[in-house]
């Protein structure tokens, strides 16, 4: 049984394109966050969601749009995608304290 | 704002060798997580350090943890290729984790 699961696992788009990536734990846990990891695998929280409600969202460009449906379920969409946004993007659930479990990993490029 | 840095950025060592990863962070915090991540994988948590002297070990990795000094130290112990890998500290900080630069680790015989 996995987990924290996201789909797709690899995600090809050119500029300007509009892209979703989904997110689900079967965790039971509260808490859900999207993490974006750069070239250089620097990891730097984007946003969190605590039952479907946001309550970290970091300097993030607003064509970055998370939705949660449920407590389950964490999407990212993406509006006009750039070049800079490629990166891999991870999903990660927690109950307190702030033990992550993390997905595997949307590895996203953008040409 | 909170900044955690590690040292070194990249390590190589010799199989059987002992090194110290180190993970210095900026604000107070009781909290510390270490990750460990393999080329092209997620994340797996290794050690979780609650309290000031927390000590925790596991094979050949052992993990401190000084809120004073606002220090963490990962020692590795003879070390083996199957450890060879990227390691981040992660410091906790009004509910979201910040996360180190990573260290590198090859291990070569």
């Amino acid at each position: 049984d996995t987990a924290v699961s996201q789909t797709p696992k690899y995600l090809v788009t050119q500029m300007g394109n509009d892209k979703s990536i989904k997110c689900e734990q079967n965790l039971g846990h509260d808490t859900m966050y999207w993490y974006k990891q750069d070239s250089k695998k620097f990891l730097k929280i984007m946003f969190s969601y605590n039952n479907k409600e946001l309550i970290i969202n970091e300097t993030v460009p607003n064509r970055f749009s998370p939705k949660s449906p449920d407590k389950a379920h964490l999407n990212l969409h993406i509006n006009s995608l750039e070049l800079g946004d490629s990166a891999v993007y991870f999903c990660a659930s927690s109950r307190t304290p702030t033990l992550l479990y993390f997905g595997p990993g949307t590895r996203l490029t953008v040409t | 704002e909170l900044k955690v840095e590690q040292n070194p950025l990249f390590l190589s060592m010799q199989e059987g060798k002992n090194y110290t990863i180190y993970c210095n962070y900026s604000t107070t915090s009781d909290r510390l997580y270490w990750y460990r991540q393999d080329p092209g994988k997620s994340l797996e948590s290794l050690f979780v350090l609650l309290s000031n002297g927390a000590v925790k070990q596991e094979g050949r990795l052992m993990a401190s943890l000084d809120t004073k000094a606002r220090l963490s130290t990962l020692h590795i112990t003879a070390a083996v290729h199957d450890l060879s890998a990227t390691y981040f500290c992660a410091v906790e900080n009004t509910d979201k984790l910040i996360f180190g630069t990573g260290t590198r680790l090859q291990v070569f015989p």
